[in-house]
């Protein structure tokens, strides 16, 4: 079965350092694979996805990930941090030709001034 | 911008009361998702609707949860008794065709909690 694992339920950088959330995928076939974002209260915005064609994703915000087959690896980065960066965020999976997302459990990112 | 439709955005219940959540997704989406996010936790999937079928329940408690979309556009999604455990976000989406490329966009969620 599809499965995520993200590393570390809580994050915790300074304003301006690199973010880096961790996720790792569990795949017989290759996935499809997502960064979800959502702040308190709110649903889920997507920040990026791969579907198999560039290895490196750019999203929204300033956030990238990529895909590396050999680690099982998706792994979210930014270079600098912003206050309103904090939030949770949330890697998912689909399997190819299904529709069902498979979210991990999520890292909370905590950013101080 | 269009946007995910839900409502109320809070619900407080009695348990062995029935609550009842709405879903108006994106115009034209024909697919239809309601997810339960316990705190602390990602989203799991309930149901889906492809238009006004479901494709997938296999993860729905059928004894107290029930999902409609009659029309194929609006949904509900009734608890009936609710219970202590399931307090929790309620969170629907929709996306286009259902093809597994197609980002699903998120409604602002329904928070339950069952006293």
């Amino acid at each position: 079965a599809q499965s995520v694992t993200q590393l570390g339920s809580h994050v915790s950088v300074s304003e301006g350092a690199l973010v880096l959330l961790r996720c790792n995928y569990s795949s017989s076939v290759p996935p499809y694979l997502f960064w979800y974002v959502q702040y308190p209260n709110q649903g889920l915005q997507l920040l990026l996805k791969y579907t198999s064609a560039a290895t490196l994703v750019k999203g929204i915000n300033g956030f990238e990930a990529e895909f590396k087959k050999s680690e099982t690896s998706f792994h979210l980065t930014k270079p600098s941090a912003h206050m309103s960066d904090a939030a949770e965020y949330f890697c998912a999976v689909i399997k190819t030709g299904f529709q069902k997302l498979v979210f991990g459990t999520g890292t909370r990112l905590l950013v101080s001034p | 911008e269009a946007e995910v439709a839900q409502s109320p955005r809070y619900k407080i219940t009695e348990k062995s009361q029935a609550v009842a959540f709405w879903c108006d997704p994106i115009s034209g989406h024909a697919t239809l998702y309601w997810y339960r996010q316990i705190l602390g936790q990602g989203p799991e999937l309930l149901v889906q609707f492809q238009d006004e079928s479901v494709v997938d329940d296999s993860q729905l408690p059928k004894d107290r949860f029930s999902a409609e979309r009659l029309k194929g556009v609006d949904s509900t999604l009734k608890i009936q008794p609710a219970e202590l455990g399931d307090s929790a976000m309620y969170l629907c989406a929709s996306s286009g065709d259902g093809s597994s490329y197609n980002e699903q966009f998120f409604g602002p969620g329904t928070r339950l909690t069952v006293l």
